[in-house]
């Protein structure tokens, strides 16, 4: 069975402070997609960034920034120099990659961190 | 380009009856899921539809169900409501080969 750990339940920090969410993973497959997705209030699941289990590189894309190690089953988010706008509920998941054919398979997902920048 | 979209967008409904959300997938998409996010929670995976046809589906009861229909739309449908379905239903398209899913604003439904 999957799991996703998102033990920081809510983070407050003051603009500009760098800021990391942490995941924590479980799954027994060898193969399997990591992801980041971001709520704002409206509700829409925004997505972020898609990991696949064989690249551990680190990824940087503007201020967000993305820590993936195998090792510790982990695939943390920083957020440099954080904005107000940045505030929102993040949600890391996973998916195995069990089918062939159709798009993306059913996410497990995390409980979230809710990020508050203040400003 | 018009995203995922999601109909209707708030629902209040009485325990025991049925209820019907729609979603139209992004265009060129072919693949629909469909979750339930209780609130403070993380969404939870219901099922998913490909060609029409239930591809994989995750812990919830028969009571939910659902349809994919030829131009990709999907329905999901759920029967005897109980006040615990009360929640932000949402749903998420992708296409053949694609590993990332986009989501819709949800439905927020009420059951009282």
């Amino acid at each position: 069975a999957q799991k996703v750990t998102q033990a920081q339940t809510e983070i407050s920090v003051v603009e500009k402070e760098d800021v990391t969410l942490d995941c924590v993973y479980e799954t027994r497959d060898t193969t399997y997609y990591l992801f980041w997705y971001k709520q704002p209030p409206s509700g829409e699941l925004v997505f972020l960034i898609r990991r696949n289990s064989f690249d551990e590189q680190n990824e940087i894309s503007g201020r967000y920034s993305w820590n993936f190690q195998k090792s510790t089953s982990s695939f943390n988010f920083t957020i440099t120099a954080s904005q107000v706008v940045d505030s929102a509920v993040y949600f890391c998941a996973l998916s195995e990659v069990t089918r062939s054919g159709g798009g993306a398979d059913g996410l497990t997902f995390g409980k979230g961190t809710h990020l508050i920048i203040q400003p | 380009d018009a995203g995922v979209t999601q109909s209707p967008t708030h629902l209040i409904k009485t325990r025991g009856q049925q209820v019907t959300l729609r979603c139209s997938p992004k265009s060129g998409h072919d693949t629909v899921s469909w979750y339930q996010q209780a609130l403070g929670q993380g969404p939870q995976f219901i099922f998913q539809y490909y060609e029409e046809e239930e591809r994989q589906r995750g812990n919830f009861p028969d009571r939910f169900s659902g349809h994919q229909f030829p131009n990709y739309s999907s329905e999901l449908n759920v029967n005897a409501l109980l006040l615990g379905d009360s929640a932000l239903y949402l749903c998420a398209s992708s296409w053949t080969g694609m590993t990332e899913a986009f989501f819709g604003q949800g439905t927020r439904l009420t059951v009282v």
